[in-house]
């Protein structure tokens, strides 16, 4: 039973770069079956995807935050991470890494998720 | 605002039926990109409901279901209960731009 937990800073200040860890348990993160995502949801809003990575190092990134992102993996820890730069009051947010399935047949869908780590950017 | 559209809320009694819609575009949901649901529960992370437009993961009561047709998808849950009340929201792939995963703005389900 796969589980993930997100760890990292709380509180950021603006300008600086938000770095987020995802420690996946229970299953390997070298899997083929899965890519690997993060997913962020501002206060009282709704949820928006900012990235994803394959064990392999291949990524995909959510047009309107490329340019300020980066997703890594590390296999040998079980772990992937977030970096995002230059951040504002605009990124403020609960993160969440989540599993996603890269069904053969049926598109890619997240189906475990982490509880979910918030960050507040201020200074 | 998001690629996909959901109606901001919806509500209903114990027991009745609802559905929520999932409005898309030929570049998402008409392209013939699965959709796929999430349940939210107040205070606590998504919680994968339909997977593939109409799977449902081990665990999911039969009471919801999901379908698809054309640029649209519906979530159905059947027997409303108390506990269903949350936010949902669908999930799609979109072609356009440099490709993405996208969410709908979310529906809160309200139950009487």
């Amino acid at each position: 039973q796969l589980q993930l937990q997100e760890s990292g800073p709380g509180l950021v200040k603006p300008s600086e770069t938000l770095s987020l860890t995802c420690t996946v348990s229970g299953g390997s993160i070298s899997s083929s079956s899965y890519y690997w995502g993060w997913i962020r949801q501002p206060p009282g809003k709704g949820l928006e995807w900012i990235g994803s990575i394959y064990y392999s190092g291949s990524t995909y990134y959510n047009p309107s935050l490329k340019s300020r992102v980066t997703i890594s993996v590390d296999t040998s820890k079980n772990q992937f991470s977030l970096k995002l730069s230059s951040v504002t009051a605009a990124d403020t947010a609960v993160y969440y890494c989540a599993s996603m399935v890269r069904g053969v047949i049926i598109g890619p869908y997240m189906d475990v998720w982490g509880k979910g780590t918030t960050v507040t950017v201020s200074s | 605002q998001s690629v996909l559209t959901q109606p901001p809320s919806v509500s209903g009694a114990p027991g009745q039926r609802v559905t929520i819609s999932c409005t898309g575009s030929s570049s998402n949901i008409g392209a013939g990109y699965d959709v796929h649901w999430y349940q939210q529960l107040p205070g606590t992370a998504p919680k994968l409901l339909i997977y593939g437009n109409s799977n449902r993961p081990s665990g999911v009561p039969d009471r919801f279901s999901g379908s698809k047709s054309g640029t649209s998808a519906s979530l159905a849950i059947t027997g409303l209960q108390a506990e269903d009340e949350a936010d949902y929201y669908c999930q799609s792939y979109d072609s356009s731009l440099s490709g993405a995963w996208v969410f709908g703005g979310g529906t809160k389900l309200t139950v009487l």
